[in-house]
Parts: structure tokens; C-alpha cells; sequence
């Protein structure tokens, strides 16, 4: 059974860049009925949507994100990752890698979960 | 992107009781070339990551109760507990995912009355 894990630093100056890694135990990267993906849940709230790269396809982003996010897939460790420059306290949330059921090579709902990291964006 | 709308905020229910939770989008959801409606829910219980219930808006999960159930077509649908339990206390979102972007509701509370 596919399971995944996300690490990376759980506190983050402001300004400065996130970074985590998913790691995937019981399942492979390279598997092409699968998106890969990033959701975060700031405390308290609701959950947003990241991006979503594919180890052959193209990767989707979140509009309002773009222009801070970049995300790979490192086939060889079986992991995939984000990175979140400029980072202020509004990107203080849980994230949440995830997979994505792909449909006409999309990335639609999300059948598998990380436990999440907290990250905290502060000095 | 797609705006999903969910109500209510918070619902408390008697155990045994039915709770019915409403999402409505902001466009249609349904994809004319499969004739399905691209939206699931999930069930977020408290410090766990959110759990997948419901996908192409009716379709059970494998392994979920049958108590839980999902109608609807188009931009408007329903989650339904049939009988509420204690194991439901949780949060309920929905989600489109007709884009990208995947889009979710604001979630709903469930209580035990």
C-alpha cells in the first residue's frame, strides 16, 4: 500500500525559501496513472490546492503560487519536491503531499495522503 | 477557478440521525464526453490529513461505510450520513476537480447533537 511522507524544516524565516520532499514507500514515481502533488491547510482553515508535477507530463500550479513554486520528480530516490521562495507568515500551514488520480491527463482527486509537516514562517 | 460553496458551516446531529451536506460550484462540473461530475468529498478527522470518501460525485470510496453517500449533477451536490455515528465527528470538504485548478469547499463541522 502506497504510502508518503513528507520532510523538510518545520520553521522558515521570512523571505526566505521552503523546501520539503515527499518520499514514497509501497509504490512507484514512474507509475503514469498518477499525478503527484502539494496541498497546504493553513491552522485552523481550509485546504488549497499547490501544484501538481508528473514524472513525464507537465506540472500544474496554482495561479496565485506561480511565480514562487517550483516542483520535481527525482525518479532514482522515488520522491518529489517543492520549493516556496519568498516565504511569509501567510504560508504558515500543514502540507500535504499527495497523488492524484489522473484523468485526460490532468490531476483530479486525491486518493492518497502524506500526515502532513507544519511549517511555520516566522524570524 | 472554479468556486465551491459549502453549506452549512457546521451542523450538529443526534446520533442515528441523517446529516446533509450541501456544495454548490460556480459553473458545471459535469464533463459532457464521460457524462460525469467531477467532484469528491472528503472527511478530515481532527490532526489527521483528510481522507477520500466520495469521487465523480457518487462513487464510494473502497472501504468507506455505505452510510455515506453522494448525490447530485451539474453545480449543485450533496454528501448524506445516513445515520450519524461517532466515528463521523469530523470536517466534510468538497472538492472540484474539473480544472485545474482543483478547487475545494470551506468544509463543514460535524457534531453529535
Amino acid at each position: 500500500q502506497l504510502q508518503l511522507q513528507e520532510s523538510g524544516p518545520g520553521l522558515v524565516k521570512p523571505s526566505e525559501t521552503l523546501s520539503l520532499t515527499c518520499t514514497l514507500s509501497g509504490g512507484s514515481i514512474t507509475s503514469g496513472r498518477y499525478y503527484w502533488g502539494w496541498i497546504r491547510q493553513p491552522p485552523g482553515r481550509g485546504l488549497e490546492w499547490i501544484g501538481s508535477p508528473h514524472n513525464t507530463g507537465g506540472t500544474y500550479y496554482n495561479s496565485s503560487l506561480k511565480s514562487r513554486i517550483t516542483m520535481s520528480v527525482d525518479t532514482a530516490k522515488n520522491q518529489f519536491s517543492l520549493q516556496l521562495t519568498s516565504v511569509t507568515a501567510a504560508d504558515t500551514a500543514v502540507y500535504y503531499c499527495v497523488r492524484h488520480f489522473l484523468d485526460f491527463d490532468y490531476p483530479r482527486y486525491v486518493d492518497c495522503w502524506g500526515q502532513g509537516t507544519l511549517v511555520t514562517v516566522s524570524s | 477557478d472554479i468556486v465551491m460553496t459549502q453549506s452549512p458551516d457546521s451542523l450538529a446531529v443526534s446520533l442515528g440521525e441523517r446529516a446533509t451536506i450541501n456544495c454548490k460550484s460556480s459553473q458545471s462540473v459535469l464533463f459532457s464526453p464521460n457524462n460525469k461530475n467531477y467532484v469528491a468529498w472528503y472527511q478530515q478527522k481532527s490532526g489527521q490529513p483528510p481522507k477520500l470518501l466520495i469521487y465523480w460525485a457518487s462513487t464510494r470510496e473502497s472501504g468507506v461505510p455505505d452510510r455515506f453517500s453522494g448525490s447530485g449533477s451539474g453545480t449543485e451536490f450533496t454528501l448524506t450520513i445516513s445515520s450519524l455515528q461517532p466515528e463521523d465527528v469530523a470536517v466534510y470538504y468538497c472538492q472540484q476537480f474539473y480544472g485545474p485548478p482543483v478547487t475545494f469547499g470551506g468544509g463543514t463541522k460535524v457534531e453529535i447533537k
